[in-house]
């Protein structure tokens, strides 16, 4: 079994503040993460992936995650963040097996403030 | 290569009338992908294919959903019998096999039953 917990629906933060979305997970296989982000009418777009080489992932517009498996986390930062970061991001989690089960935690709605 | 693509985009329905959607994956993906995501809620997986083998359902996909990829390349997900429970919208993806790969998005189908 596994699942995903995304522990904040709404973060909000000001211009060029740095971002903190926070993900937990649940996994009885070494799992791959992921963070998606999804604009407003957009389609889903990968930020960045964890697939068990460095537990410091950098991923696009300047995002990164830390994989800490102590403590099943896998929170999604940056450092200051711009208006055009305003949309919904999703934590996944998905099997390393054969078959990929992948599980999307509910999403955090990130505004930012000018 | 242009991506994950859905036709069509939007569908507006009577309830009771049967309703298909396509999926065109990425050309060299074989793992392709069903998710259902509604208002504020994170996609939700429906089915999976690998290559044209449906190896996978989830209990979401009810006996009046059902899903085709007759020659492992496009894919059809039908519904029979809308209801207005059933308006969401549809999200296709497809990735290559093996651990770890990304799924890539298509646009979406948005289904609205009145």
């Amino acid at each position: 079994a596994q699942s995903v917990t995304q522990l904040d629906s709404h973060v909000s933060v000001s211009e060029g503040t740095p971002v903190l979305l926070r993900c937990n997970y649940s996994s009885s296989y070494s799992p791959s993460l992921f963070w998606y982000v999804q604009h407003p009418n957009k389609g889903l777009q990968l930020l960045l992936k964890y697939t068990s080489a460095a537990t410091l992932v950098k991923g696009i517009n300047g995002f990164e995650a830390e994989f800490k498996k102590s403590e099943t986390s896998f929170h999604l930062t940056k450092p200051s963040a711009h208006m055009s970061d305003a949309a919904e991001y999703f934590c996944v989690v998905a099997t390393s097996g054969g078959y990929q089960k992948v599980t999307f935690g509910i999403g955090t709605k990130l505004q930012v403030i000018p | 290569d242009t991506g994950v693509s859905q036709n069509p985009r939007h569908k507006i329905t009577k309830r009771g009338q049967n309703v298909t959607f396509r999926c065109d994956p990425i050309s060299e993906h074989n793992r392709l992908y069903w998710y259902r995501q509604t208002l504020g809620q994170g996609p939700e997986f429906l089915t999976y294919f690998q290559n044209e083998a449906q190896l996978e359902k989830s209990r979401l996909l009810s006996d009046r959903f059902s899903a085709e990829r007759p020659k492992g390349s496009f894919s059809t997900l039908e519904i029979q019998r809308t209801e207005q429970g059933d308006s969401a919208m549809y999200l296709c993806a497809s990735s290559a096999s093996g651990a770890g790969y990304e799924q890539y998005f298509g646009p979406g189908t948005r289904l609205t039953v009145t």
